[in-house]
């Protein structure tokens, strides 16, 4: 089965300075991932996704993440942070068990910004 | 843009009771999923569904059934509420099973239930 590891559940960063989210996966296969926003009180926004075109995927708001197969991991970064991207975030992995293409999700990592 | 709406943002009921929360997507999605958020545990996917009539149990069915009479249109249903359910639930939608495993899904803004 494909499950994805957040290995921070809190991180805090002041602004204006590198955001480094974590996050390992385990897939047997190639596999589909995304990162995941969600700010309080609202639903979760799609930040980007993994197709396996390009191991380095840009997402929206200045957010990147990079497929990398020999560490398994699909870490989400941001080269300067800003107040509004104070937030909860979720690595994802496609399911491939009965639940067809719905997803896993890790259990979150919740991003401090700082003044 | 994709509208997924959820009919209540915080909901109270009490143990025992049958409850209804609906989704409702304006895209004309087939696939449509219900998860329920918990603090450190992340979403959880309770059923979903890949067609009008059609359901499939997820990862945490017990205490739940679902109903998709409509297409655009999928309601989760607390048989006999318990405290154990209070929860954040979240509706999602993607566009098809046969658009591969990189389709995004799109989500409403979540119903708060609490069970007293």
């Amino acid at each position: 089965a494909q499950s994805v590891t957040q290995l921070d559940s809190h991180v805090s960063v002041s602004e204006g300075t590198p955001v480094l989210l974590r996050c390992n996966y385990s897939s047997s296969y190639s596999p589909s991932l995304f990162w995941y926003v969600q700010h309080p009180n609202k639903g979760l926004q799609l930040l980007l996704k993994y197709t396996s075109a390009a191991t380095l995927v840009k997402g929206i708001n200045g957010f990147e993440a990079e497929f990398k197969k020999s560490e398994t991991s699909f870490h989400l970064t941001k080269p300067s942070a800003h107040m509004s991207d104070a937030a909860e975030y979720f690595c994802v992995v496609r399911s491939n068990s009965n639940s067809g293409y719905a997803l896993n999700f890790g259990k979150g990592t919740s991003l401090l910004v700082t003044p | 843009d994709v509208k997924v709406t959820q009919s209540s943002r915080y909901l109270v009921k009490r143990t025992g009771e049958k409850v209804f929360l609906e989704c409702v997507q304006d895209m004309d999605h087939e696939n449509m999923f219900w998860y329920r958020q918990d603090p450190g545990l992340g979403l959880r996917l309770i059923y979903f569904s890949y067609d009008v009539k059609m359901k499939e149990k997820g990862d945490i069915p017990e205490g739940y059934s679902v109903s998709r009479e409509k297409k655009e249109r999928f309601s989760l249903i607390l048989e006999s509420a318990s405290t154990n359910q209070t929860s954040m639930y979240l509706c999602a939608s993607s566009l098809s099973r046969w658009q591969g495993p990189n389709q995004p899904q799109h989500f409403g803004d979540g119903t708060r239930l609490s069970i007293l």
